[in-house]
């Protein structure tokens, strides 16, 4: 099993929809968790760290579900410059490194 | 200036050549890493340091080396470039506490023909 596991997608969503993506992971001592974005070709920016209160950027949300090891993501009114690839990525503990996920598209579409 | 800097953007090499990736960071981490990346397999760890003294294999280092030169240093050799090494390779940074997440470079396109 992967340590971050994402559905690869491709999420097709129309401008102005509210998309949410979701994340699993395996290690339960995991302590950090992110959320990336990845244009084409370019290197991953940090779109957000998510707490375990939840929390907001915006028309953006992510959300820590500690007891079913997931993260979520929640965008509101999809905007064309949203399209890209959402990367999950949770701190390994032991080997106090960061992993990964492969990502999940999105296209919005106007 | 970019906070982490990659050179050079794009280079086509031979199958043989030796070829060095460089990365250099403005941001005083002690950490640095070194991934590639291939179309749906995504980021992959290929040697990383956590500080000058530190150098560790990934998950996928055969191939590569690394040198530390300085804390704000760490270059990627390919000793002698296959096809199979093409892909988009990054440099990212870290503090020792991860939870203010990696800063990435803009990445090397690397092609061995």
């Amino acid at each position: 099993r992967k340590e971050v596991e994402q559905d690869p997608g491709p999420f097709n969503v129309p401008e102005g929809a509210t998309v949410a993506f979701n994340c699993t992971y395996s290690n339960s001592a995991s302590q950090s968790f992110f959320w990336y974005r990845q244009d084409c070709r370019k290197e991953p920016k940090l779109l957000m760290s998510v707490y375990s209160s939840g929390n907001e950027d915006g028309r953006f949300t992510a959300q820590l579900n500690r007891a079913s090891q997931y993260i979520s993501l929640l965008i509101r009114d999809s905007k064309l410059s949203d399209s890209a690839t959402y990367l999950c990525v949770v701190n390994n503990w032991s080997t106090d490194k960061l992993i990964f996920g492969t990502g999940t598209r999105l296209q919005v579409f106007p | 200036d970019a906070d982490v800097t990659q050179t050079p953007r794009n280079r086509i090499t031979k199958t043989g050549k030796r070829i060095m990736l460089e990365c250099s960071q403005t941001k005083g981490h002690d950490r640095m890493y070194w991934y590639r990346q291939d179309p749906g397999l995504g980021l992959r760890l290929i040697y990383y340091s956590f500080d000058v003294k530190d150098i560790n294999k990934g998950e996928i280092s055969d191939g590569y080396s690394v040198s530390r030169q300085a804390q704000a240093k760490f270059s990627l050799s390919l000793e002698s470039a296959i096809p199979n090494q093409t892909a988009l390779y990054f440099c990212a940074t870290s503090d020792s506490d991860t939870r203010y997440g990696y800063t990435f470079g803009s990445g090397t396109r690397l092609t061995v023909v």
